[in-house]
């Protein structure tokens, strides 16, 4: 089975500091894509980064970039210059083909403090 | 930009009611998609569908059924509403084949049954 997991229910940043959330995958595929999605407090999910597995150089959005390691099976997203629009619940997910659903994680709850 | 639109924001029904929730989609996306979010269980599928009037169980479809006539309309269906069915259900589109895979999501429907 598919699975994501990632280990940090909830973690929390200083404002203007740099926070990494973990993300770890099991599949047995060797092609398939890596998302990070954000869902801020009683607002929409939407997509902060994705990341094809066939690349090997790490996906960059801004402040917002990933550190990628195929053979760990390792997909963390690091936050720079944090911001407090950045406190969310941000979930990891991963696709292997168009037509089948994406798996996500359970999804890490940020707080970011003034 | 892809639109995901949600009939209801928040809705409320009694047990034994019968529960229409709707979903639109405007980028004639192949794929749509329905799930249930519950705190400390993440996002969990429900239903999805890579076609008009096909329909795939997710992985806990027990008491929900759903219906696309459609391209753009995915129905989430509730025959006999229960009070462990009031959760955030939250539709996605996603655009299918290879390729770009990313899911697009609606902003939610808090359901709550009474």
């Amino acid at each position: 089975a598919q699975t994501v997991t990632q280990s940090q229910p909830e973690m929390s940043v200083q404002e203007a500091e740099t926070v990494t959330l973990s993300c770890t995958y099991d599949t047995s595929e060797s092609d398939y894509y890596l998302f990070w999605y954000k869902q801020p407090p009683s607002r929409q999910m939407i997509l902060v980064i994705r990341q094809e597995a066939y690349k090997q150089q790490n996906a960059t959005e801004n402040r917002f970039s990933v550190n990628f390691q195929k053979a760990a099976k390792s997909f963390s997203l690091k936050i720079s210059d944090s911001q407090l629009g950045d406190a969310a619940m941000y979930f990891c997910a991963f696709v292997v083909s168009g037509n089948t659903p994406l798996v996500f994680g359970k999804g890490t709850r940020l707080s970011v403090i003034a | 930009d892809v639109k995901v639109t949600q009939s209801s924001r928040y809705l409320v029904k009694r047990t034994g009611e019968k529960v229409f929730l709707e979903c639109v989609q405007d980028m004639d996306h192949e794929n749509m998609f329905w799930y249930r979010q519950d705190p400390g269980l993440g996002l969990r599928l429900i239903y999805f569908s890579y076609d008009v009037k096909m329909k795939e169980k997710g992985d806990i479809p027990e008491g929900y059924s759903v219906s696309r006539e459609k391209k753009e309309r995915f129905s989430l269906i509730l025959e006999s509403a229960s009070t462990n069915q009031t959760s955030m259900y939250l539709c996605a589109s996603s655009p299918g084949g290879s390729g770009r895979n990313e899911q697009f999501f609606g902003p939610g429907t808090r359901l709550t049954v009474l």
